[in-house]
């Protein structure tokens, strides 16, 4: 596609409940990133995927977090029991390698709301 | 542990008049930085970088400045325009880490008319 999609823009779902966020890179992207922005804060690095596999998951915060890139593409963000610390704008990036001197591509991000 | 900081949260400028973003940051490991512009309700784009090889990167009306020394860098934008209005992010990354940004807080900024 044009640009790094997500979806969907916006979720609000209840504390306790499992949630599922997508990220469609740009085609021919070999990198994804999951990033997470909280109200006043810059993103936070959350996983970094080279291909299918999780290169850097260290800033995933616990083990209620958990993403995968099952064909290399496609990529979706899981959160199990949701807690209200949770809601932020949660961000996807993708490049073509890793890290380059243009950065990576964003996407518009998902704002999740746990009430 | 705060290791990007940006310490102004807002700044207004006139428009045709230089805006200055600041940043500092504290990991001396880092050797890579860049500048991202954000529009409310979409992502973070790309602005300029500046590897830590140079002390300054310019591309049209964007200039960054590093100052290692000092652990400082620097976005100027001149001649500012009213489409300059946005959220700045200044990010980090380190050899080793190369897919891992730091970002730090962000600055407003409004250039008006």
């Amino acid at each position: 596609g044009a640009g790094v999609s997500q979806t969907p823009s916006n979720k609000v779902t209840e504390k306790g409940k499992y949630v599922e966020l997508r990220c469609d890179p740009i085609s021919g992207h070999t990198a994804l990133y999951w990033y997470r922005q909280s109200l006043g804060q810059g993103p936070e690095f959350l996983i970094y995927f080279q291909g299918t596999g999780a290169a850097d998951d260290s800033g995933l915060p616990n083990d209620r977090f958990f993403a995968v890139r099952p064909e290399g593409s496609v990529s979706t963000l899981k959160i199990q029991r949701t807690e209200r610390g949770d809601s932020a704008v949660y961000l996807c990036a993708s490049s073509q390698l890793k890290l380059q001197r243009s950065g990576y591509t964003f996407g518009s991000g998902t704002r999740l709301t746990v009430v | 542990d705060q290791q990007v900081k940006q310490n102004s949260p807002s700044l207004s400028v006139q428009e045709g008049r230089i805006s200055i973003l600041n940043c500092d940051y504290t990991n001396s490991m880092f050797d890579y930085f860049l500048w991202y512009k954000k529009y409310p309700a979409e992502g973070p784009t790309f602005l300029i970088s500046i590897s830590s090889i140079k002390d300054k990167n310019e591309d049209g009306r964007f200039t960054v400045f590093l100052n290692k020394s000092a652990k400082h860098l620097s976005l100027h934008i001149v001649p500012s325009q009213p489409g300059d209005s946005a959220v700045y992010f200044c990010a980090a990354s380190a050899t080793g880490t190369a897919s891992k940004l730091t970002f730090g807080t962000g600055t407003r900024l409004q250039v008006t008319l």
